[in-house]
């Protein structure tokens, strides 16, 4: 069976700071990887996903992840974060053969600081 | 063009009662997921309707059901409700059935059983 862990539940950084958010994945074969971002409120929005290919993807927003198999993570990233992108992010893992099902981790909810 | 629309969008219901909840899917998408979003079990897997079929099915009791219609809506129904079904509803459309074609997910019902 999947699962996803993201190990950060709150992170709270500065505008303009630099973010990462952790994603580890447990799946036998090649995972299909997602980001969403959920605002209050809201449903999920996607911010990118992997496939195959190139390990780093990147998404809307400005954020990009990297796909690191030794390391069975997918993390996201933002070079400069802005006060519009505090929410929460959740990553998931879905199968080849399972349809549209997703796995999803726990969830990281940002806060940033003015 | 209009998104996943969940109706309705706030629900509050007692013990034993049941309920159906609503998901439009976006016009041209003949899937639809559920998904259950709760503070203590995070993100979770219900069901996922494809052309009026269960394709895959998540480890709920049998008092969640679902189906879908021929125009591709979706209804979720859960039966004898309990305190713990309180949770954000979440339903997500997709064009087809592999996850290639990205999921939208609608706002969400809240539901409350008292």
């Amino acid at each position: 069976a999947q699962s996803v862990t993201q190990p950060d539940i709150h992170i709270t950084v500065s505008e303009g700071a630099s973010l990462e958010l952790r994603c580890n994945y447990s799946y036998g074969a090649t995972p299909y990887l997602f980001w969403y971002v959920q605002s209050p409120g809201q449903g999920l929005q996607l911010l990118l996903k992997y496939f195959s290919g190139d390990t780093l993807v990147q998404g809307i927003k400005g954020f990009e992840a990297e796909f690191k198999r030794s390391q069975s993570s997918f993390n996201l990233r933002k070079p400069s974060v802005h006060w519009s992108d505090a929410a929460e992010y959740f990553c998931a893992v879905g199968a080849k053969n399972a349809g549209n099902m997703l796995t999803f981790g726990g969830g990281t909810r940002l806060m940033v600081k003015p | 063009k209009a998104g996943v629309t969940q109706t309705p969008r706030y629900l509050i219901k007692t013990r034993g009662q049941q309920v159906t909840l609503s998901c439009s899917p976006i016009s041209g998408h003949r899937s639809v997921s559920w998904y259950q979003q709760t503070p203590g079990q995070g993100l979770q897997f219900l069901f996922e309707y494809f052309s009026e079929t269960q394709r895959n099915k998540g480890n709920f009791p049998g008092r969640f059901s679902g189906r879908q219609f021929s125009n591709s809506r979706s209804e979720m129904n859960v039966s004898t409700l309990e305190l713990g079904d309180s949770a954000l509803y979440l339903c997500a459309s997709s064009l087809g059935q592999v996850l290639y074609n990205e999921q939208f997910f609608g706002p969400g019902t809240r539901l409350t059983v008292l």
